[in-house]
């Protein structure tokens, strides 16, 4: 079974810049999580989609990020424009219903 | 909502000692329980679940976890480490929905020869 799969692997841009992250679940998994991992921090979760709905954006700064899972498959995280407390580790993570998360390898977002 | 408390952000330990890393959560209701580790540059794996049953699980590299609920805590231990085991340990609390979960910060830990 192939995991969850993201891209780029690394990013770096300047501020003010924008950028997009992308994200593949494990197939068949309805519940799609975007979280932010800043150095020395444990995982903070952005959003969370339940299909291509969203359950739960409460921390997701809208102001300057978007997420957006279309057709309840993949999804495609943005920042726009960037801040350099933007810098982190962007991971995003897949489950069934009621079961445990699986994560991706993770995106690793500097921004100068 | 929930917090989760990892007291130490780093330990170091020689190759083959025991070692235990240690993590308390808040809650007033029934949660589920996980450890995740992290090596360098990956992204988080599954380690331990806990979800009912024998409030001691084990995972198949030699962890072992035991989740105390007069404490509230869910502390990960092994006997005796390897190098191999270098990496960052986060532990995780999530309602019985599986729909919030809460990371602690993270425990480092460095397996010296």
């Amino acid at each position: 079974e192939a995991g969850v799969a993201q891209s780029p692997r690394y990013k770096i841009i300047e501020k003010r810049q924008s950028v997009a992250f992308w994200c593949n679940p494990i197939s068949g998994h309805a519940t799609l999580y975007w979280y932010q991992q800043i150095l020395g921090q444990g995982p903070k979760l952005l959003i969370q989609f339940q299909n291509n709905g969203v359950v739960d954006d409460s921390q997701l700064p809208k102001d300057r990020f978007s997420a957006e899972r279309l057709k309840g498959v993949d999804s495609t995280l943005k920042i726009q424009p960037a801040k350099l407390e933007d810098s982190a580790v962007y991971l995003c993570a897949s489950s069934q219903l009621g079961n445990e998360q699986f994560f991706g390898p993770g995106t690793r977002l500097t921004v100068l | 909502a929930q917090s989760v408390t990892q007291l130490d952000s780093q330990v170091p330990v020689f190759e083959e000692a025991p070692v235990e890393l240690r993590c308390n959560y808040s809650s007033s209701v029934s949660v589920y329980l996980f450890w995740y580790v992290q090596y360098p540059n990956q992204g988080l794996q599954l380690l331990l679940k806990y979800l009912s049953g024998s409030t001691l699980v084990e995972s198949i590299n030699g962890f072992e976890a035991e989740f105390n609920k007069s404490q509230t805590s869910f502390h990960l231990r092994k006997p005796s480490v390897h190098i191999s085991d270098t990496a960052e340990y986060f532990c995780a609390v999530s309602d019985r929905d599986f729909n919030k979960f809460y990371f602690g910060s993270g425990t480092k830990l460095n397996v010296k020869p």
